[in-house]
C-alpha cells in the first residue's frame, strides 16, 4: 500500500540554522500540506500546497517558513532560520482530491538548540 | 475557519469497560470528521472517518463514532477497552477546502 514518507525521523539543528524537512507524498495525490505538533500539545495546520502554489496557511506559517515541490515527488518545508520554539515534530500528508481522507506520513522530529 | 473540541485531557478506563471519548466541532458547512490515534512517540494513525451517509461509523480496532449534527458531536466508542488501547486519541474537522484542524487530544490510560 502506498505511503507518505518523511525524512530525516530526527533532526537536530542550532538555532539561527535553516532547516529542510522533506516528504514524499503519494504518487497521484494531488494535494499536500504539512502540520506541526509542539511535544505534548495538539496537531496544528501549517499549509497546504495545490497547484505548485499554496492554497491556504494558518497564522504559524510566517515568513520563515516557505514550502516547495522541487520535482515531482518532493515536498519540502524549509524554515529560514530556526527558533526554539519550533522544536516541534513535523507531519507531511496528501491526499488526491478535496473532502477527502488526508494521508499522514511518520512525522519528521525537529530540535532546535 | 473550523475548530474542534475534546473536553477531557485525560481518562482512565479499566480494562474490558466501554469507553467513550467526547468531540465537538464547529464548522458553517458540513463538516468532514475524523479520530486518529497516535501512541507515543508515533505518527497518526487514522481509526474512522465521517463524510456522509450512515451517521454511525465502524473503524479499525472495534472502535466506532456517531455523527449528531444536532449537537455538533462526533463521539467515538469501544464496547469493551484493551490494554494496547492506552494512547492519545485526537479528533479532526476537515473543510472543504481540506485543510484540517484538530481537537487538543484525549489521552486514554487503561487500568488493568
Amino acid at each position: 500500500e502506498p505511503e507518505v514518507t518523511q525524512t530525516p525521523s530526527h533532526q537536530v539543528t542550532q538555532m539561527g540554522q535553516e532547516v529542510i524537512l522533506r516528504c514524499v507524498p503519494i504518487s497521484n495525490h494531488l494535494y499536500f500540506y504539512w502540520y506541526r505538533q509542539i511535544l505534548g500539545q495538539k496537531v496544528e495546520f501549517l499549509v497546504s500546497f495545490y497547484n505548485n502554489e499554496i492554497s491556504e496557511k494558518s497564522e504559524i506559517f510566517d515568513d520563515q517558513f516557505s514550502v516547495e515541490r522541487p520535482d515531482g515527488s518532493n515536498f519540502t518545508l524549509k524554515i529560514r532560520s530556526t527558533k526554539l520554539e519550533d522544536s516541534a515534530m513535523y507531519f507531511c500528508a496528501s491526499t488526491p482530491r478535496l473532502s477527502y481522507e488526508q494521508y499522514f506520513g511518520p512525522g519528521t522530529r525537529l530540535t532546535v538548540t | 475557519a473550523q475548530s474542534v473540541t475534546q473536553p477531557d485531557i485525560h481518562i482512565t478506563v479499566s480494562e474490558g469497560a466501554s469507553l467513550e471519548l467526547r468531540c465537538n466541532y464547529s464548522y458553517g458547512a458540513t463538516p468532514y470528521l475524523f479520530w486518529y490515534v497516535q501512541s507515543p512517540g508515533q505518527g497518526l494513525q487514522l481509526l474512522l472517518k465521517y463524510f456522509s451517509g450512515d451517521t454511525l461509523v465502524q473503524g479499525i480496532k472495534g472502535f466506532e463514532a456517531e455523527f449528531k449534527r444536532s449537537q455538533s458531536s462526533f463521539n467515538l466508542r469501544k464496547p469493551s477497552v484493551h490494554w494496547s488501547d492506552a494512547a492519545e486519541y485526537f479528533c479532526a474537522v476537515g473543510s472543504n477546502n481540506n485543510d484540517m484542524r484538530f481537537g487538543a487530544g484525549t489521552r486514554l490510560t487503561v487500568k488493568p
